[in-house]
């Protein structure tokens, strides 16, 4: 069984577009995130939620807009699609335990293509 | 401002010898490091951790790291390079305060050449 699951793998669209990935996540884990790549691959955190609560909101355009609907899942829609959106977004997950160095555990990631 | 140094793009290295991928930080207080390895079209996997105790980490694949407080690194090592070592190495900082957020390095990409 996959831990931490996305779907779509791959999703290819036209700028303007709103579009949605999700984030499936079977360890139990209390807190979970997106991560952004970018094409030279460095990551950066947009969100985490905690118990279905938002915990970290990075400077990220509102357009990006995350979606907890239960601790399993976390969701991640984005309006109006720009070309610079386009990249690899992860999610992870983790036991969530803010004393602890919890490891996170990251799904294979959705490689966003804005044409 | 807290931050995660990884001060080479990337590190070649012969298969059999022995390899590192530096790491500095620079956040207050005693964090929690960690280091994942990314291999093409994958996501992040966990190799190793510094909680507390022994400076000295040992790993997955072999693979183990220094705690250095003093110079505030924790460098990734491991004695015997393999071919399929070969992927992008990112080292992360979590400050034991200021909740859950976890600074990732730039990632090193990291060549064992046969």
């Amino acid at each position: 069984d996959t831990a931490v699951s996305q779907t779509p793998k791959y999703l290819v669209t036209q700028m303007g577009n709103d579009k949605s990935i999700k984030c499936e996540q079977n360890l139990g884990h209390d807190t979970m995130y997106w991560y952004k790549q970018d094409s030279k691959k460095f990551l950066k955190i947009m969100f985490s939620y905690n118990n279905k609560e938002l915990i970290i909101n990075e400077t990220v355009p509102n357009r990006f807009s995350p979606k907890s609907p239960d601790k399993a899942h976390l969701n991640l829609h984005i309006n109006s699609l720009e070309l610079g959106d386009s990249a690899v977004y992860f999610c992870a997950s983790s036991q969530g335990s803010p004393t602890s160095g919890d490891t996170q555990y990251f799904g294979p990631g959705t490689r966003l293509t804005v044409l | 401002a807290q931050s995660v140094a990884q001060p080479e793009d990337q590190v070649n290295v012969a298969e059999g010898n022995p390899l590192t991928v530096k790491c500095t930080y620079s956040v207050s207080g005693n964090p929690y490091l960690f280091w994942y390895v990314q291999y093409p079209n994958r996501g992040l996997q966990f190799l190793l951790k510094y909680i507390t105790g022994d400076n000295l980490v040992k790993g997955s694949y072999g693979f183990e790291a220094e705690f250095n407080k003093s110079q505030t690194s924790f460098h990734l090592k491991k004695p015997s390079a393999l071919v399929s070592d070969s992927a992008l190495y990112f080292c992360a900082v979590r400050p034991h305060t200021g909740g859950f957020k976890t600074i990732f390095g730039a990632g090193t990409r990291l060549f064992v050449k046969a």
